[in-house]
C-alpha cells in the first residue's frame, strides 16, 4: 500500500513568487491535512480538507490556501512568498472519520525562500 | 487555548536504558493526546494516542504513555532504548469531539549512546 506522497521534495523560490505543493493521500483516505514546520515556530497546523471541502483551519494568513480534488489529492498554495515561509511542509492523510486522526505523514516538501 | 510543553529539548540515554519523555498540556476539557516521532528528513509517525478509557496507552515500537489528568501530563516511556530510537519526539493535544486541530510541543531530541 503506497504511503502519503508529497511533491516536490525540495523547492527554491524568491520573495514575492507563489508556490504550489502537492499531496497524494493513501488510497481510500478522504482527509488531507497540512502542517508547517520551522525551527522558530515548530509544528503548526495549516488546514484540513475532507471530501473537497476545507473542514478545519489553523491560524495562518490568507496567503496560504489549499484545495482538494475528487480523487482526494490535495494542493497547497502560498502566494506572495516571504522569507519566513521557508519551512518543511508536511501533509498527512486519514479516513476523516471521527477519532481517526492522521497517522500517515508524507516526508514533506522543503521550501526555501531566497 | 490549548498548549503543550515539552520541558526537555534534548535527552541523552545509553542504549538499553529506560526512557521517559515529558509532556504537559493545557486544555479546558478532556483532550485527545498524541505522541509522534520524526526521523531526520522524514515526516511524522504516530506512536500512540489517548482518547479516553485506560490511562496507560500502548503504542508501536515498544512505547507506552500514561495520561495523568491531575498532573496534566502525558509522558512517553520505553523500558529499553535501541539506537534506532534516536529521533525527534513530539507531543500533541487536540480537541475532543472529532475536530482535529492539533497543537504540538516544540519537541524533544533523543540521543542514544552505544
Amino acid at each position: 500500500k503506497a504511503g502519503v506522497t508529497q511533491t516536490p521534495r525540495y523547492l527554491i523560490k524568491t520573495r514575492g513568487q507563489q508556490v504550489t505543493l502537492s499531496c497524494s493521500p493513501i488510497s481510500g483516505h478522504r482527509s488531507v491535512s497540512w502542517y508547517q514546520q520551522t525551527p522558530g515556530q515548530g509544528l503548526q497546523f495549516l488546514f484540513e480538507y475532507f471530501s473537497e471541502t476545507q473542514r478545519n483551519k489553523g491560524n495562518f494568513p490568507g496567503r496560504f490556501s489549499g484545495r482538494q480534488f475528487s480523487n482526494s489529492r490535495s494542493e497547497m498554495n502560498v502566494s506572495t512568498l516571504e522569507l519566513g515561509d521557508s519551512a518543511l511542509y508536511l501533509c498527512a492523510s486519514s479516513s476523516g472519520l471521527p477519532d481517526d486522526q492522521p497517522q500517515h505523514f508524507g516526508d514533506g516538501t522543503r521550501l526555501s525562500i531566497l | 487555548a490549548q498548549s503543550v510543553t515539552q520541558p526537555d529539548i534534548h535527552i541523552t540515554v545509553s542504549e538499553g536504558a529506560s526512557l521517559e519523555l515529558r509532556c504537559n498540556y493545557s486544555y479546558g476539557a478532556t483532550p485527545y493526546l498524541f505522541w509522534y516521532v520524526q526521523s531526520p528528513g522524514q515526516g511524522l509517525q504516530l506512536l500512540l494516542k489517548y482518547f479516553s478509557g485506560d490511562t496507560l496507552v500502548q503504542g508501536i515500537k515498544g512505547f507506552e504513555a500514561e495520561f495523568k489528568r491531575s498532573q496534566s501530563s502525558f509522558n512517553l516511556r520505553k523500558p529499553s532504548v535501541h539506537w534506532s530510537d534516536a529521533a525527534e519526539y513530539f507531543c500533541a493535544v487536540g480537541a475532543s469531539g472529532g475536530s482535529y486541530i492539533p497543537t504540538f510541543g516544540r519537541g524533544t531530541s533523543l540521543i542514544v549512546h552505544p
